[in-house]
């Protein structure tokens, strides 16, 4: 599967924990971004990379949340000292030109 | 503020007939509009996507209108199928820009 993979897929946590999610892009795509979303809701950007810059943040990305692309391949997303309002599920995308593809998410619940 | 309206939030349709998704932008500056189709539990999918040289794009049962006077944009699925119950989500950004701006999704619901 040549798709945007991401681990693990769901994660329970307790409030206070780190969590840490990997993005593998699709190869080859020198885009990637990381999407929240929450039940009912569009997706909200959170950040973008072109190969291993960080070049965009959004103001939803507070100073808990950092994210990695060391390399310009695979992605880390880490939430530190997690809070109940950090449930969401947490969206990879990669894109080459305009066409962003979303692999399946990575649910967070925050208990 | 919200910069991609979405309406409706909710639509119901039987087997077979048409569904019709509208949006409307704000930012002229935009000049890629995709739809994404969502699974329960499963990341958005591309589905299809429109520039704005174009008023129309087909892709088999979808249809994409565009109409950029009105800043509108339409997704319109032919011959609904209850394999096409999803959440709709249309989205735009601008060449060589960072992000998709969403709008807040349309949930599908087809009965036989």
């Amino acid at each position: 599967d040549t798709g945007v993979s991401q681990d693990p897929r769901h994660k329970i946590t307790k409030r206070g924990q780190n969590v840490t999610f990997r993005c593998d892009p699709i190869s080859e795509h020198n885009r990637l971004y990381w999407y929240r979303q929450t039940l009912g809701q569009g997706p909200e950007f959170l950040t973008y990379f072109q190969n291993e810059a960080q070049l965009e943040k959004s103001r939803l990305l507070s100073d808990r949340f950092s994210a990695e692309r060391p390399k310009g391949s695979f992605s880390t997303l880490e939430i530190q000292r997690t809070e109940q309002g950090d449930s969401a599920m947490y969206l990879c995308a990669s894109s080459l030109d305009n066409t962003i593809y979303f692999g399946e998410g990575s649910w967070l619940t925050v208990v | 503020q919200q910069q991609v309206k979405q309406s409706p939030q909710s639509l119901i349709v039987q087997k077979g007939g048409i569904s019709i998704i509208n949006c409307a932008y704000e930012n002229t500056a935009f000049d890629y509009f995709p739809w994404y189709q969502q699974f329960p539990g499963k990341g958005p999918a591309l589905l299809i996507a429109i520039r704005p040289d174009v008023s129309e794009k087909k892709e088999g049962r979808f249809t994409i209108s565009f109409n950029k006077s009105a800043k509108q944009f339409s997704l319109h699925i032919m011959d609904s199928q209850p394999g096409d119950s999803a959440t709709y989500f249309c989205a735009a950004t601008r060449a060589g820009a960072s992000k998709l701006t969403f709008g807040t999704g349309t949930r599908l619901q087809v009965t036989l």
